[in-house]
């Protein structure tokens, strides 16, 4: 089976813009994951998609909102970037249970 | 809430030293996984622990599951420069997988 996808893979804004980040799962996953990484932080959790539905949503403001289509494809929005915003937003899709698989991720960088 | 702590944040060592990173949760686990993530790349799934007490081996890569199911730790033997990268856990949370920060490994041959 092909890969978790994202696209695209690297991005560079300036604050005050919006980005949207998408993301493909491999097939068969219904469940869609974003994180964001950065090097103090680590990896948080942005919010899990279910068959359409947010499932479940990490401590990130409101600028950060994602979606997901009837074909499991999701999508991620930041709204009025900040610097503090330039990171690795990492997607993952999984099957069942937790265990997660991540796609390459979109290099984000906010000027 | 439930918060997954590992140690150390770095180690260097030489290539065939041996490397041992540490993972506690601050509640018992249902599970415990772990991933890889090489310089530049993305977090791969290595492995996951469910029993307590369980051990796990993938070659050199040797994995524990405390009795307790609050900590577990990943032991790499005789290192090698294949090995270099971030070793993360994880463990199931109210509503998401909770990752430690990580432990990063930098092998010098």
């Amino acid at each position: 089976k092909a890969g978790v996808t994202q696209t695209p893979r690297y991005l560079i804004k300036t604050r005050g813009q919006q980005v949207t980040l998408s993301c493909s799962p491999i097939s068969g996953h219904r469940s869609v994951s974003w994180y964001q990484q950065t090097p103090g932080q680590g990896l948080q959790f942005l919010f899990e998609y279910f068959s359409e539905t947010q499932r479940n949503k990490g401590n990130f403001p409101g600028r950060f909102s994602g979606r997901q289509f009837s074909n499991s494809r999701s999508e991620m929005n930041v709204s009025t970037l900040e610097l503090g915003d330039s990171a690795l937003y990492l997607c993952a899709s999984s099957s069942e249970g937790y265990t997660q698989y991540f796609g390459p991720g979109t290099r984000l960088t906010v000027l | 809430g439930q918060q997954v702590m590992q140690i150390p944040q770095y180690q260097h060592v030489q290539e065939g030293e041996d490397f041992t990173t540490y993972c506690n949760s601050s509640t018992t686990l249902s599970n415990i996984q772990w991933y890889k993530q090489r310089p530049g790349g993305h977090p791969v799934f290595l492995i996951q622990l469910v029993k307590s007490g369980e051990v796990k081996k993938q070659k050199r890569l040797t994995f524990q599951f405390g009795e307790a199911k609050k900590n577990s730790s990943l032991h790499i033997t005789a290192t090698q420069t294949t090995d270099v990268g971030t070793y993360f856990c994880a463990g199931p949370g109210p509503y998401a997988l909770n990752f430690g920060k990580g432990t990063s490994l930098l092998v010098t041959p």
